[in-house]
């Protein structure tokens, strides 16, 4: 039974344009969020996090929402990049130490 | 600051023999987990320790084990490998500021035939 949803395995977006990547959960225990970058070959890369008193986190390029209600984040990048062309992973945590329970990634490619 | 160090980067076993996979953390790093990603299941914890203890274990049998030593290096082992075991196995080391804090190696890749 998947706690982490990441019902698209796919996004094609246009360079400059906004990626929406989205993730569901169905463990209400879950209060922290993260999102992870990763490249072939490589290990995941922390991109940005979110605790559940927030339902929203910018850093820079990255904003993550959370709806608690609808048990629902999403990752926004904003304007997109070719290097952005990666697996997301989203992943969720009973507290910021606990361990991770990841989606099963999203794979962005954005288009020159 | 070196990052994360896994070895072998590549391996290949044959079912029923075991192996054993090797972390080295970021200095300063008393927390190493281990993951274990397929394309079937995704990344999945298997078990997290800190201080030399196991402090989380994941839904993973018995023939999945690992051990940390005092300088925080850590070691997963599996014994009577099976092919379902082919896996990209990750471990990441885990600073103070908690799970922001958390950063993975690049990963073993084993193979059973």
């Amino acid at each position: 039974d998947q706690q982490v949803k990441q019902n698209s395995p796919s996004l094609s977006v246009q360079e400059g344009r906004i990626s929406i990547l989205n993730c569901d959960y169905t463990n209400s225990m879950f209060d922290y969020f993260l999102w992870y970058k990763k490249y072939p070959a490589e290990g995941p890369t922390f991109l940005i996090s979110i605790s559940s008193i927030k339902d929203k986190n910018e850093d820079g390029r990255f904003t993550v929402f959370l709806n608690k209600s609808a048990k629902h984040l999403s990752l926004h990048i904003v304007p997109s990049q070719p290097g952005d062309s990666a697996v997301y992973f989203c992943a969720a945590s009973t507290g910021s130490q606990g361990n991770l329970i990841f989606g099963k990634g999203t794979k962005l490619s954005v288009k020159p | 600051k070196a990052g994360v160090t896994q070895t072998p980067r590549y391996l290949i076993k044959t079912r029923g023999q075991q192996v054993t996979l090797s972390c080295s953390p970021i200095s300063g790093h008393r927390s190493v987990s281990w993951y274990q990603q397929t394309p079937g299941q995704g990344l999945q914890f298997l078990f997290e320790y800190f201080s030399e203890t196991q402090r989380n274990k994941g839904n993973f049998p018995g023939r999945f084990s690992g051990r940390q030593f005092s300088n925080s290096r850590s070691e997963m082992n599996v014994s009577t490998l099976e092919l379902g075991d082919s896996a990209l196995y990750l471990c990441a080391s885990t600073g103070g500021q908690g799970l922001d804090e958390q950063y993975f190696g690049p990963g073993t890749r084993l193979t059973v035939t």
